[in-house]
C-alpha cells in the first residue's frame, strides 16, 4: 500500500483481556518498528524488526508484550492480560534498510483498557 | 544513551510571523536528526531530516531546520507561520549506524490568527 496501515484504529479492552494490533508496512520496507505513545508524551521505542528477525526488544515494558513478524512483512503486537497502564497509542513505522532512511509512521492503534 | 530535549511545551506565534521550535540532543557519534509533526488523532508525519552535508535542511510545508554541532541543537524554523501549522512537533535523534530512534516530549505550536 501507499503508507503504513494499522488495525484496529481504536480498541477498547477490559482489564485482563488479550489484544492483538496489526501493522502492514510500506511494501519493500525491511525495517519495522513499534512505538508506544502515552497521552501528552512523545513516542517511546518498543521493538525493532529487520525482515522477520526481531533485533531489538529492549523497549517492551513487560513479558505481557510480544511482537512478531513471521514472514518479514505484516507484524502483530500482542498484549496479554491488559492493564490500565497499557492504555496508549501504539504506533507502527517502517523504513528501508539503512539508518539514514526516513521512518514512516502509521496512524496508530488507540488502545483503551477499562 | 541518546536523548532529545524540547524545552518548550508550547510555542505561540502570530500568523505571518517567523517561528522557531527548539531541540537539543545528546548522542554518541554522528547524529541523524528528524522532525515530525502530529495533528490531533493522527500518526506522525515526516517533515525533514539531517544526515550529513549542509547544516541547513529544507523540508515539507516550508519548514527548515539548522544543525548546529557545537551547540548540539536542531531547531525547527519557518519564515512565516500559518494557522494550519498549529500541531504537535517532535524532534528525534538516531545515532549513525543504529536503528533505535529516540523522540523528544513534543512542542505544541499554536499559530494565532
Amino acid at each position: 500500500g501507499a503508507g503504513v496501515s494499522q488495525s484496529p484504529r481504536y480498541k477498547v479492552a477490559k482489564r485482563g483481556q488479550d489484544v492483538a494490533l496489526r501493522c502492514d508496512p510500506i511494501s519493500g520496507h525491511v525495517s519495522l518498528f513499534w512505538y508506544q505513545q502515552a497521552l501528552g508524551q512523545g513516542p517511546e521505542f518498543l521493538t525493532y524488526f529487520q525482515n522477520e528477525a526481531q533485533l531489538d526488544k529492549s523497549g517492551l515494558p513487560s513479558d505481557r508484550f510480544f511482537a512478531e513478524r513471521p514472514e518479514g512483512s505484516v507484524s502483530t503486537l500482542k498484549i496479554q492480560r491488559t492493564q490500565q497502564e497499557d492504555s496508549a497509542v501504539y504506533l507502527c513505522a517502517s523504513s528501508l534498510r539503512g539508518t539514514g532512511n526516513t521512518i514512516y509512521f502509521g496512524e496508530g492503534s488507540w488502545l483503551t483498557v477499562v | 544513551a541518546q536523548s532529545v530535549a524540547q524545552p518548550e511545551d508550547q510555542v505561540n506565534v502570530a500568523e505571518g510571523n517567523p517561528l522557531t521550535v527548539k531541540c537539543t540532543y545528546s548522542v554518541s557519534g554522528n547524529p541523524y536528526l528528524f522532525w515530525y509533526v502530529q495533528y490531533p488523532n493522527r500518526g506522525l508525519q515526516f517533515l525533514l531530516k539531517y544526515i550529513t552535508g549542509d547544516n541547513l535542511v529544507k523540508g515539507s510545508y516550508g519548514f527548515e531546520a539548522e544543525f548546529n554541532k557545537s551547540q548540539t541543537s536542531f531547531h525547527l524554523k519557518k519564515p512565516s507561520a500559518l494557522v494550519s501549522d498549529s500541531a504537535l512537533y517532535f524532534c528525534a535523534v538516531r545515532p549513525g549506524g543504529y536503528q533505535k530512534v529516540t523522540f523528544g516530549t513534543g512542542t505544541k505550536l499554536q499559530v494565532i490568527p
